[in-house]
């Protein structure tokens, strides 16, 4: 059970550049999440899923798209990267029972636009 | 645009000390979780609060949630060197259209030997 998953851990990107940011999970999760973390930010909602087929606008969504066509898989794509979109990006997954339900959340990738 | 915000951003103390870490905000949430970061990994949760007034404990860190589900407290007796990381609170509205946490700005810890 490797849990949530993220490819890949470090890219360097020239700006205009477009890459595809992949996150897996293994615990059958219903809902899953794509966040950006900054200094002094917290961390900000890209988009997220409610199930396998379903997208949503989160928080910051401008610059990204993505797709969720397997449950077991969310991806996250910027179609041309500018400098403002370096960033730390982490997915998360979680069940759809309650309130209280934990995120889980995958290692991260640390995004650089030059 | 519901925020929360947390006090204070960076802490750095001796081991022993004792320390409270605030999270702030003027929207009712229905559950408020923390979270501790260390560096290069995702955020692990600590604890879930749900009822307004509640305290939950964990070892030695001690978590309060706010009578009016507006604001939380993280306090940690006698930090260990072990403690150092981003502390992470997070406000939850699961459910009908919303299903999101929303992150406070985080709280970075430093417990020095």
């Amino acid at each position: 059970n490797a849990g949530v998953t993220q490819t890949p851990k470090f890219r360097v990107l020239k700006t205009g550049q477009s890459m595809t940011l992949l996150c897996a999970q293994d615990m059958n999760h219903e809902y899953m999440y794509w966040y950006r973390q900054d200094p002094g930010m917290g961390l900000r909602l890209i988009h997220y899923s409610v199930g396998e087929g379903t997208t949503a606008k989160g928080e910051v969504p401008d610059g990204y798209n993505v797709s969720r066509l397997k449950k077991q898989n969310f991806l996250l794509g910027l179609e041309s990267a500018a400098p403002s979109q370096t960033s730390v990006y982490f997915c998360a997954s979680r069940p759809t029972a309650g309130n209280t339900d934990t995120q889980y959340f995958g290692p991260g990738t640390r995004l650089t636009v030059l | 645009t519901q925020l929360l915000e947390q006090s204070p951003q960076f802490l750095s103390i001796q081991e022993g000390e004792n320390l409270t870490v605030y999270c702030n905000s003027s929207s009712v949430f229905s559950s408020l979780q923390w979270y501790r970061q260390e560096p290069g990994e995702g955020p692990v949760l600590l604890v879930t609060v749900v009822t307004g007034g509640e305290v939950k404990k964990l070892k030695r860190l001690t978590f309060q949630f706010g009578d009016a589900r507006k604001d939380s407290s993280l306090h940690i007796t006698a930090a260990q060197p072990g403690d150092t990381g981003l502390y992470l609170c997070a406000g939850a509205n699961y459910g009908g259209a919303t299903n999101k946490l929303i992150f406070g700005t985080g709280t970075l810890l430093a417990v020095q030997p």
